[in-house]
């Protein structure tokens, strides 16, 4: 199956700080990729979607200036936490979907971010 | 609005079989997914299915009704590695999966 990649897995950082999270299509182009969130016993949450080369679009109640989203390539998009804060520590996951098939989304590792 | 109905934890015995249920509602379908997740990882595609009837899959078949909004996950010769969580995942009529909390499979020896 397809795989995707994200990096970080893991990172901590202090109060005030911007994170980027990149989420990569290895062998196949994205044309569209999706952010989720995660909290603990939660289900997922899709905080936006983005489409190549567009702007992204944000679920209800995401703040888009706090979470930049840039989706410059097919196989590559960017998540941003700007100004992190210790309520967004949370598992931030990417999932990717090939545009020559529309009903499945391959999910990255996931990032697990701590904000102290 | 849109809902997923799983029951939020079951526990089942090593080498047994189990059944997840799952009840849906959704604005249009483009089928149903379910995805397994470990804690503290990404979900894992388990299985697809957008007819009615059953899929099997090795160990794991998944089974649709569209007309009842019903899907379950029925697990075979369970193994101490299948705890984790099972994911029901319908797809909207907008491409989007809609998605549930889940249910925490245990599994005892």
């Amino acid at each position: 199956g397809a795989v995707v990649s994200q990096h970080p897995s893991r990172v901590i950082c202090k109060s005030g700080t911007s994170v980027k999270i990149e989420c990569r299509s290895l062998d196949f182009q994205a044309t569209t990729m999706f952010w989720y969130r995660q909290f603990p016993k939660q289900s997922l949450m899709l905080m936006a979607t983005s489409n190549e080369g567009s702007k992204a679009t944000y679920e209800q109640g995401v703040e888009k200036d706090k979470f930049l989203i840039n989706h410059a390539s097919l196989t590559l998009s960017t998540l941003t936490v700007t100004s992190a804060h210790p309520e967004d520590s949370s598992f931030y996951i990417c999932s990717a979907r090939d545009g020559a098939d529309m009903n499945e989304q391959f999910f990255g590792p996931g990032t697990r971010l701590t904000v102290l | 609005g849109q809902n997923i109905d799983q029951p939020t934890e079951m526990t089942a015995t090593e080498g047994a079989i189990v059944q997840i249920n799952c009840t849906y509602q959704t604005s249009g379908f483009n089928g149903l997914f379910w995805y397994q997740q470990h804690a503290g990882e990404a979900p894992t595609f388990l299985s697809y299915n957008v007819l009615d009837g059953l899929e099997e899959k090795g160990r794991f078949s998944s089974f649709l009704s569209r007309s009842k909004g019903y899907s379950y996950l029925l697990l075979k010769e369970l193994q101490m590695k299948d705890s984790a969580s099972y994911l029901c995942a319908p797809m909207d009529s907008n491409y989007q999966l809609i998605w549930g909390a889940g249910t925490k499979l245990i599994i005892k020896p």
